[in-house]
């Protein structure tokens, strides 16, 4: 197993577009977290999964931001509309309830927004 | 809420030298720590965890103490290298039992001279 990973690496869209962000977590692994994290900041989190339930979505950043989980193993993150401000880095981690809140985060998806 | 406050950087050492990174934090119950690092261009990566108060995370010659008198988790490494420059992430789960995210301080850059 290779770890988190994550696709696209990079992405360039221009404001008002939708995005989509995949996240695949490492097998077995039924715990999946997004994050973002801005320029000298440290990784904001953003929404949880257990197996397929999204257990945590309250501090998504609006209601264009959106995630799923469908089928409880790959991830997808989805920005509507995007804005200049949404900018950023975003992550996913995924744990296990083995090794409870010890979370591995993958490689990342950048974001411009122009 | 749950917060982590690191000392900012940059934080400038030379090869061989002691390296402290301060961390502190404010949380209700009691949250696992955790020092993560990031590589320049690469994610996150787990560095050491402590799970309960006088515990010890170490590794790669990294260690930290779960101080819950002092709600501290200090980064000490005896003799820097080159090769630890890297921006340096404190963090704590909060305590849904890794059911919530991780909070993450800013984040320290360290940069080591040979």
């Amino acid at each position: 197993d290779t770890g988190v990973s994550q696709n696209p690496r990079h992405k360039i869209t221009k404001r008002g577009q939708n995005v989509t962000f995949r996240c695949d977590p490492i097998s077995e692994h039924n715990r999946l977290y997004w994050y973002r994290q801005t320029l000298g900041q440290g990784p904001e989190f953003l929404t949880y999964f257990q197996n397929e339930a999204q257990l945590e979505k309250s501090r998504l950043l609006s209601d264009r931001f959106s995630a799923e989980r469908p089928k409880g193993s790959f991830s997808t993150l989805e920005i509507q509309r995007t804005e200049q401000g949404d900018s950023a880095m975003y992550l996913c981690a995924s744990s296990s309830r083995v090794e409870g809140e010890t979370q591995y985060f993958g490689p990342g998806t950048r974001l411009l927004v122009l | 809420g749950d917060s982590v406050t690191q000392m900012e950087g940059p934080v400038t050492l030379s090869e061989e030298a002691f390296l402290t990174i301060n961390c502190t934090y404010t949380a209700t119950g009691y949250p696992s720590l955790f020092w993560y690092v990031q590589y320049p261009g690469e994610g996150l990566q787990l560095l050491l965890k402590a799970t309960k108060a006088d515990d010890k995370g170490s590794n790669k010659g990294f260690e930290a103490t779960y101080r819950k008198e002092t709600t501290s988790f200090h980064l000490e490494k005896g003799s820097v290298q080159v090769s630890d420059s890297a921006v340096y992430f404190c963090a704590l789960s909060g305590s849904g039992g890794g059911a919530d995210g991780l909070t993450f301080g800013k984040g320290t850059h360290l940069i080591i001279q040979p």
